[in-house]
């Protein structure tokens, strides 16, 4: 199993940024997936999640600014994220999910909020 | 603020047995029977260690074991070793409703 997220960077706030994340070794397609993030030297947050068909759930804290999305032809999973503020500076993680649990993880893509 | 309570620090000598405690509440440990345990060392992406409460993923060791009473959830690591030195997040299903998956603020373990 091997997750590749892509897309992290600094960013200004207010501005938009488009994380993808390249799923390969297991069949993408039957497996919910996932963001979480961590603050620098923070704890874990889980921030969106997308079922095998297509249910969406994002915690309130991104709600109305986040969009999580998926492409099973492609093996790869989105998190559109829009209106960006400093708060949401952290390392973004995709994740695939068991159940009830997340089971694999990547190594993180790096999002800085910054004027 | 995180929905999950854990200690902020354990600590322990080699071969000897810690437990990290994981309280929440009626919305996520006590009726969800799933909390899920991560290891992270610095450095690196988190690791699953335990799921469904107990269960073990292939591949980690036997020293790892979970339960639950309650609304509080434990992992116990026996037999400590030098390696086991890093922080542990519980994590609950907490519903549809509000925040899907709850992790605690994470626990810093230290061998001696």
């Amino acid at each position: 199993v091997q997750l590749v997220e892509s897309g992290g960077g600094v960013v200004l706030p207010g501005r938009s940024l488009r994380l993808s994340c390249a799923a390969s070794g297991f069949t993408f397609s039957s497996y919910e997936m996932n963001w979480v993030r961590q603050a620098p030297g923070k704890g874990l947050e889980w921030v969106s999640s997308i079922s095998r068909s297509n249910t969406i759930y994002h915690a309130e804290s991104v709600m109305g600014r986040f969009f999580i999305s998926r492409d099973n032809s492609r093996n790869t999973l989105y998190l559109e994220m829009n209106s960006l503020k400093a708060e949401d500076t952290a390392v973004y993680y995709c994740s695939a999910s068991g159940r009830y649990s997340f089971d694999h993880w990547g190594q993180g893509t790096l999002v800085t909020v910054s004027s | 603020q995180s929905a999950l309570t854990q200690p902020a620090s354990v600590s322990g000598s080699p071969g000897q047995s810690i437990t990290i405690s994981c309280t929440g509440t009626s919305s996520d440990v006590e009726t969800y029977n799933v909390v899920s345990w991560y290891q992270q060392r610095p450095g690196q992406a988190p690791k699953l260690m335990i799921y469904e409460g107990t269960e073990r993923p292939s591949g980690v060791s036997n020293r790892f074991s979970g339960s639950k009473f309650g609304n509080t959830a434990s992992l116990t690591i026996s037999g400590l070793q030098a390696e086991d030195e890093a922080d542990y997040y519980c994590c609950s299903y907490a519903g549809t409703y509000t925040s899907t998956y709850v992790f605690g603020p994470g626990t810093k373990v230290t061998v001696l």
